[in-house]
Protein backbone atom coordinates (compact mmCIF):
# COMPACT_ATOMS: atom_id res chain seq x y z
CA UNK A 1 0.00 0.00 0.00
CA UNK A 2 1.34 3.40 -0.75
CA UNK A 3 2.27 5.84 1.94
CA UNK A 4 1.06 9.15 2.94
CA UNK A 5 2.15 11.57 -0.61
CA UNK A 6 3.20 14.97 -0.67
CA UNK A 7 3.62 17.41 -3.56
CA UNK A 8 5.64 19.24 -3.96
CA UNK A 9 8.79 18.43 -2.70
CA UNK A 10 10.65 21.01 -2.46
CA UNK A 11 8.81 24.70 -3.32
CA UNK A 12 10.70 27.90 -3.55
CA UNK A 13 9.06 31.17 -4.08
CA UNK A 14 8.64 34.88 -3.31
CA UNK A 15 7.43 36.72 -0.96
CA UNK A 16 3.98 37.71 -1.52
CA UNK A 17 3.05 34.57 -3.45
CA UNK A 18 0.41 31.70 -2.72
CA UNK A 19 1.76 28.76 -2.31
CA UNK A 20 -0.25 25.47 -1.85
CA UNK A 21 0.93 21.93 -0.88
CA UNK A 22 -0.95 19.02 -1.58
CA UNK A 23 -1.32 15.57 0.68
CA UNK A 24 -2.95 12.00 -0.46
CA UNK A 25 -3.27 10.07 2.42
CA UNK A 26 -3.59 6.50 3.37
CA UNK A 27 -6.36 4.65 1.59
CA UNK A 28 -8.71 4.13 4.93
CA UNK A 29 -7.15 6.25 7.19
CA UNK A 30 -9.24 8.96 8.63
CA UNK A 31 -7.48 11.29 10.11
CA UNK A 32 -5.51 13.74 8.58
CA UNK A 33 -2.62 16.16 10.28
CA UNK A 34 -0.76 19.26 9.09
CA UNK A 35 2.73 19.88 10.95
CA UNK A 36 5.28 22.54 10.37
CA UNK A 37 9.11 21.59 11.17
CA UNK A 38 11.68 24.10 12.06
CA UNK A 39 14.38 24.20 14.06
CA UNK A 40 13.31 27.06 16.23
CA UNK A 41 10.27 25.56 17.58
CA UNK A 42 10.58 21.59 16.16
CA UNK A 43 7.34 20.21 15.23
CA UNK A 44 3.87 21.87 15.31
CA UNK A 45 0.58 20.69 14.53
CA UNK A 46 -0.86 23.10 12.22
CA UNK A 47 -4.62 21.26 11.76
CA UNK A 48 -6.55 18.06 12.71
CA UNK A 49 -9.12 16.93 10.09
CA UNK A 50 -11.05 14.05 11.48
CA UNK A 51 -13.42 12.41 8.63
CA UNK A 52 -12.96 15.04 6.15
CA UNK A 53 -14.18 17.61 9.06
CA UNK A 54 -11.70 20.09 10.79
CA UNK A 55 -11.76 19.33 14.06
CA UNK A 56 -8.84 21.34 15.69
CA UNK A 57 -6.66 24.26 13.97
CA UNK A 58 -5.61 25.95 16.67
CA UNK A 59 -2.31 25.50 15.47
CA UNK A 60 -2.83 27.48 12.34
CA UNK A 61 -0.21 30.76 12.74
CA UNK A 62 -2.91 33.16 11.21
CA UNK A 63 -5.39 33.93 8.72
CA UNK A 64 -2.59 33.75 5.95
CA UNK A 65 -3.19 30.11 6.40
CA UNK A 66 -5.85 27.82 5.32
CA UNK A 67 -5.84 23.93 4.84
CA UNK A 68 -9.19 22.00 3.14
CA UNK A 69 -10.18 18.52 3.07
CA UNK A 70 -12.80 18.04 -0.13
CA UNK A 71 -12.51 14.14 0.15
CA UNK A 72 -10.85 11.47 1.93
CA UNK A 73 -8.09 11.28 -0.55
CA UNK A 74 -7.17 15.04 -0.66
CA UNK A 75 -5.78 17.44 1.71
CA UNK A 76 -4.43 21.36 0.67
CA UNK A 77 -2.62 23.49 2.76
CA UNK A 78 -2.24 27.15 1.75
CA UNK A 79 -0.37 30.27 2.56
CA UNK A 80 -1.65 33.33 0.88
CA UNK A 81 0.37 35.29 1.03
CA UNK A 82 3.59 33.92 1.89
CA UNK A 83 6.04 35.47 3.87
CA UNK A 84 10.23 34.31 4.65
CA UNK A 85 9.30 33.32 8.22
CA UNK A 86 6.98 30.57 6.58
CA UNK A 87 10.06 28.61 5.56
CA UNK A 88 10.50 25.66 6.87
CA UNK A 89 9.36 21.82 6.47
CA UNK A 90 5.65 20.64 6.25
CA UNK A 91 4.36 17.60 6.58
CA UNK A 92 1.12 15.61 6.28
CA UNK A 93 0.51 12.43 8.11
CA UNK A 94 -2.51 10.35 8.64
CA UNK A 95 -4.18 7.72 11.07
CA UNK A 96 -6.35 5.14 11.30
CA UNK A 97 -7.63 5.97 14.40
CA UNK A 98 -7.58 8.60 17.50
CA UNK A 99 -4.48 7.82 19.60
CA UNK A 100 -2.82 5.38 16.57
CA UNK A 101 0.19 6.02 15.15
CA UNK A 102 0.63 8.50 12.38
CA UNK A 103 2.48 8.08 8.89
CA UNK A 104 4.07 10.91 7.81
CA UNK A 105 4.42 11.77 4.44
CA UNK A 106 8.14 12.71 3.01
CA UNK A 107 7.86 16.13 3.54
CA UNK A 108 7.55 19.57 1.27
CA UNK A 109 10.29 22.05 2.03
CA UNK A 110 9.09 25.47 1.34
CA UNK A 111 11.43 28.03 1.17
CA UNK A 112 9.97 31.92 0.71
CA UNK A 113 12.85 34.62 -0.30
CA UNK B 1 -0.48 20.15 27.45
CA UNK B 2 1.61 17.03 27.88
CA UNK B 3 5.30 17.91 27.90
CA UNK B 4 7.74 15.07 26.26
CA UNK B 5 11.62 15.62 27.41
CA UNK B 6 14.36 14.74 25.57
CA UNK B 7 17.63 14.97 27.67
CA UNK B 8 19.89 13.60 24.89
CA UNK B 9 20.90 16.38 22.31
CA UNK B 10 23.31 14.10 20.11
CA UNK B 11 24.94 10.25 20.80
CA UNK B 12 27.44 8.82 19.15
CA UNK B 13 28.14 5.00 18.46
CA UNK B 14 30.20 2.58 17.30
CA UNK B 15 28.76 0.24 14.52
CA UNK B 16 27.21 -3.20 15.78
CA UNK B 17 27.64 -1.09 19.77
CA UNK B 18 24.32 -0.61 21.87
CA UNK B 19 22.79 2.60 22.66
CA UNK B 20 20.36 3.84 24.58
CA UNK B 21 17.82 7.64 24.42
CA UNK B 22 16.52 8.53 27.34
CA UNK B 23 13.00 9.87 27.42
CA UNK B 24 10.24 11.20 30.19
CA UNK B 25 6.90 12.86 29.89
CA UNK B 26 4.75 14.47 32.12
CA UNK B 27 0.84 13.50 32.65
CA UNK B 28 -1.99 13.17 34.55
CA UNK B 29 -3.78 10.64 32.29
CA UNK B 30 -3.25 6.70 32.69
CA UNK B 31 -4.28 5.80 29.44
CA UNK B 32 -2.24 7.02 26.19
CA UNK B 33 0.14 5.90 23.78
CA UNK B 34 3.84 6.26 22.99
CA UNK B 35 5.91 6.43 20.22
CA UNK B 36 9.35 6.42 18.72
CA UNK B 37 10.15 8.20 15.48
CA UNK B 38 13.35 8.03 13.29
CA UNK B 39 13.87 11.28 10.85
CA UNK B 40 17.31 10.69 8.66
CA UNK B 41 18.75 12.93 6.77
CA UNK B 42 16.31 12.26 4.00
CA UNK B 43 14.00 14.11 6.31
CA UNK B 44 11.08 11.66 6.23
CA UNK B 45 9.55 10.85 9.64
CA UNK B 46 10.18 7.08 10.15
CA UNK B 47 7.65 5.37 13.22
CA UNK B 48 9.84 3.26 15.05
CA UNK B 49 7.76 1.69 17.65
CA UNK B 50 4.73 2.18 19.70
CA UNK B 51 4.33 1.10 23.07
CA UNK B 52 0.34 1.15 24.29
CA UNK B 53 0.17 2.74 28.54
CA UNK B 54 -1.54 -0.31 29.45
CA UNK B 55 0.04 -2.89 28.26
CA UNK B 56 2.88 -3.67 30.91
CA UNK B 57 5.12 -5.60 28.34
CA UNK B 58 7.76 -3.49 27.00
CA UNK B 59 7.25 -3.50 22.52
CA UNK B 60 9.84 -4.64 20.45
CA UNK B 61 10.96 -4.22 16.77
CA UNK B 62 13.77 -6.69 15.79
CA UNK B 63 16.75 -4.42 16.72
CA UNK B 64 14.65 -1.85 18.74
CA UNK B 65 13.27 -2.12 22.23
CA UNK B 66 12.12 0.26 24.52
CA UNK B 67 11.95 0.18 28.73
CA UNK B 68 8.83 1.83 29.45
CA UNK B 69 8.26 2.49 33.18
CA UNK B 70 4.91 3.85 33.53
CA UNK B 71 5.13 5.06 37.27
CA UNK B 72 8.29 7.05 36.59
CA UNK B 73 6.83 8.50 33.37
CA UNK B 74 9.83 6.91 31.55
CA UNK B 75 10.29 5.70 27.75
CA UNK B 76 13.96 4.60 26.86
CA UNK B 77 14.71 3.53 23.49
CA UNK B 78 17.67 0.90 23.08
CA UNK B 79 19.15 0.44 19.74
CA UNK B 80 20.85 -3.31 19.84
CA UNK B 81 23.52 -3.72 16.98
CA UNK B 82 23.97 0.13 15.46
CA UNK B 83 23.74 0.63 11.82
CA UNK B 84 24.92 2.98 9.89
CA UNK B 85 21.74 3.40 8.60
CA UNK B 86 20.38 4.01 12.27
CA UNK B 87 21.86 7.29 11.56
CA UNK B 88 19.12 9.93 12.38
CA UNK B 89 17.48 12.30 14.83
CA UNK B 90 14.76 10.34 16.87
CA UNK B 91 12.16 11.55 18.21
CA UNK B 92 9.74 10.38 21.40
CA UNK B 93 6.40 11.34 20.98
CA UNK B 94 2.95 10.87 23.12
CA UNK B 95 -0.05 10.60 22.22
CA UNK B 96 -3.38 11.27 24.63
CA UNK B 97 -6.02 11.82 22.16
CA UNK B 98 -5.17 12.61 18.18
CA UNK B 99 -2.79 15.21 19.45
CA UNK B 100 1.24 13.79 18.92
CA UNK B 101 3.43 15.96 21.22
CA UNK B 102 7.16 15.49 20.86
CA UNK B 103 10.13 16.08 22.15
CA UNK B 104 13.17 17.79 21.41
CA UNK B 105 14.84 15.01 19.62
CA UNK B 106 18.15 13.39 19.91
CA UNK B 107 21.00 13.44 16.87
CA UNK B 108 22.13 9.43 17.03
CA UNK B 109 25.93 9.05 14.82
CA UNK B 110 26.66 5.71 14.39
CA UNK B 111 30.12 5.28 13.49
CA UNK B 112 32.40 2.74 11.74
Amino acid sequence: DAGVIQSPRHEVTEMGQEVTLRCKPISGHNSLFWYRQTMMRGLELLIYFNNNVPIDDSGMPEDRFSAKMPNASFSTLKIQPSEPRDSAVYFCASSSARGYEQYFGPGTRLTVT
Amino acid sequence: AQTVTQSQPEMSVQEAETVTLSCTYDTSESNYYLFWYKQPPSRQMILVIRQEAYKQQNATENRFSVNFQKAAKSFSLKISDSQLGDTAMYFCAFSRDYKLSFGAGTTVTVRA
